[in-house]
């Protein structure tokens, strides 16, 4: 159990809807981020948090929108995405102050996102 | 370009058998951290190492970072069915260290232990 939940588990979109993946932990961390795993690529770092602000954009398409109403909830509300984005989505948190612990990062179990 | 290389990519071994995972990088980091991910779920922090020459042991995993810091090993001994996953090494964006949060990952090791 790593104290990092996020739902759905799975999704299924067509290019046209709107749909959003939510990210909630209970460790008291302080940042909060958003990445992608696709196969064959090495974790992408799309959103970072930090109190509640928005500190890291890794050129990130607008498509993806990030919300961050408090320090426990992370959402990425997803629009007129396109195939080459599924993959996994991955929520992880850390501590927010200590530079060496905002290293260790505690991940979610991910969203398995399908575009079709 | 990428930071850190894994090697190798793919590994498969017998149940007992020992192997040895790397993370090198031209780059030098403050510190590296190791997880393993298991199917359909999100990659799981093992240890992070901070100190040049610093050996970590957890039960039969062994992780070692180098003098320099610029690459790290993990080794596991009498390896099982359990230890199967992605080993991933990570480390804070070299440029970035006083952002504090920013990790840069490797492509990982695919190990599969069969019984």
């Amino acid at each position: 159990e790593t104290g990092v939940t996020q739902t759905p588990r799975h999704l299924v979109m067509g290019m046209t809807n709107k749909k959003s993946l939510k990210c909630e932990q209970h460790l008291g961390h302080n940042a909060m981020y958003w990445y992608k795993q696709s196969a064959k690529k090495p974790l992408e770092l799309m959103f970072v948090y930090n109190f509640k602000e928005q500190t890291e954009n890794n050129s990130v398409p607008s498509r993806f929108s990030p919300e961050c109403p408090n320090s426990s909830h992370l959402f990425l509300h997803l629009h007129t995405l396109q195939p080459e984005d599924s993959a996994l989505y991955l929520c992880a948190s850390s501590q927010g102050e200590d530079q060496r612990l905002s290293y260790e990062q505690y991940f979610g179990p991910g969203t398995r996102l399908t575009v079709t | 370009t990428q930071l850190l290389e894994q090697s190798p990519q793919f590994l498969s071994i017998q149940e007992g058998e020992n192997l040895t995972v790397y993370c090198n990088s031209s780059s030098v980091f403050s510190s590296l951290q190791w997880y393993r991910q298991e199917p359909g779920e999100g990659p799981v922090l093992l240890v992070t190492v901070v100190t040049g020459g610093e050996v970590k042991k957890l039960k039969r995993l062994t992780f070692q970072f180098g003098d320099a810091r610029k690459d790290s090993s993990l080794h596991i001994t009498a390896a099982q069915p359990g230890d199967t996953g992605l080993y991933l090494c990570a480390g804070p964006f070299p440029s970035k260290e006083t952002s504090g949060s920013r990790l840069t990952f490797g492509e990982g090791t695919q190990l599969t232990v069969n019984p």
